[in-house]
């Protein structure tokens, strides 16, 4: 099975440009998170979808982020204008939910989109 | 506020055994995660406790005791590929994962 594919792997912008983000999750799961990794702040969470619809999206930073999930496939994380504190791992992870809201027990991080802005 | 604590660093022998320590203050709890972070590379699940007493996986063990807001992941036989930050995580209230900075753990020969 393929697991949480994210695309780019790593990103090298210019201060100021647009930045997509994109991942596809495992199939199945009805949930997805946006993370961002950092050595000062570690994980944090910046938003996370239920059957495609955006639960909690207290976790983004600012106006400059935003997030979309089209259908059960696929979802971006968008930055405009991106800035040089934007620079982080950003991990998508997908998991599967039940009814009850109880999270199976594990979630299935992709190997993450670097991205350095300049 | 909710807090996850554990510490930043551990240094340990190969083929030895380590703990690696985890406390918590959550709203509420639905579970406690542990998670192994290669550098440069995904989190990857390790263990679930969401009942007090001890887990065992291999190699790996994860105890919990909810009365102490407290868990210890256990490492015994170390290897040299398990030197790597191990993330603890407790499910709060509202199902959401409160995650702590994570324990770099590094393996000497």
């Amino acid at each position: 099975d393929a697991g949480v594919i994210q695309s780019p792997r790593h990103e090298v912008t210019e201060m100021g440009q647009e930045v997509t983000l994109r991942c596809k999750p495992i199939s199945g799961h009805n949930s997805l998170f946006w993370y961002r990794q950092t050595m000062m702040r570690g994980l944090e969470l910046l938003i996370y979808f239920n059957n495609n619809v955006p639960i909690d999206d207290s976790g983004m930073p600012e106006d400059r982020f935003s997030a979309k999930m089209p259908n059960a496939s696929f979802s971006t994380l968008k930055i405009q204008p991106s800035e040089p504190r934007d620079s982080a791992v950003y991990f998508c992870a997908s998991s599967l939910v039940t009814s009850g809201g109880t999270n199976t027990g594990e979630l299935f991080f992709g190997e993450g989109s670097r991205l350095t802005v300049l | 506020g909710q807090n996850i604590d554990q510490p930043t660093e551990m240094t340990a022998t190969e083929g030895a055994i380590v703990q690696i320590n985890c406390t918590y203050q959550t709203s509420g709890f639905n579970g406690l995660f542990w998670y192994q972070q290669h550098a440069g590379e995904a989190p990857t699940f390790l263990s679930y406790n969401v009942l007090d007493g001890l887990e065992e996986k291999g190699r790996f063990s994860s105890f919990l005791s909810r009365s102490k807001g407290y868990s210890y992941l256990l490492l015994k036989e170390l290897q040299m590929k398990d030197s790597a930050s191990y993330l603890c995580a407790v499910e709060d209230s509202n199902y959401q994962l409160i995650w702590g900075a994570g324990t770099k753990l590094i393996i000497k020969p």
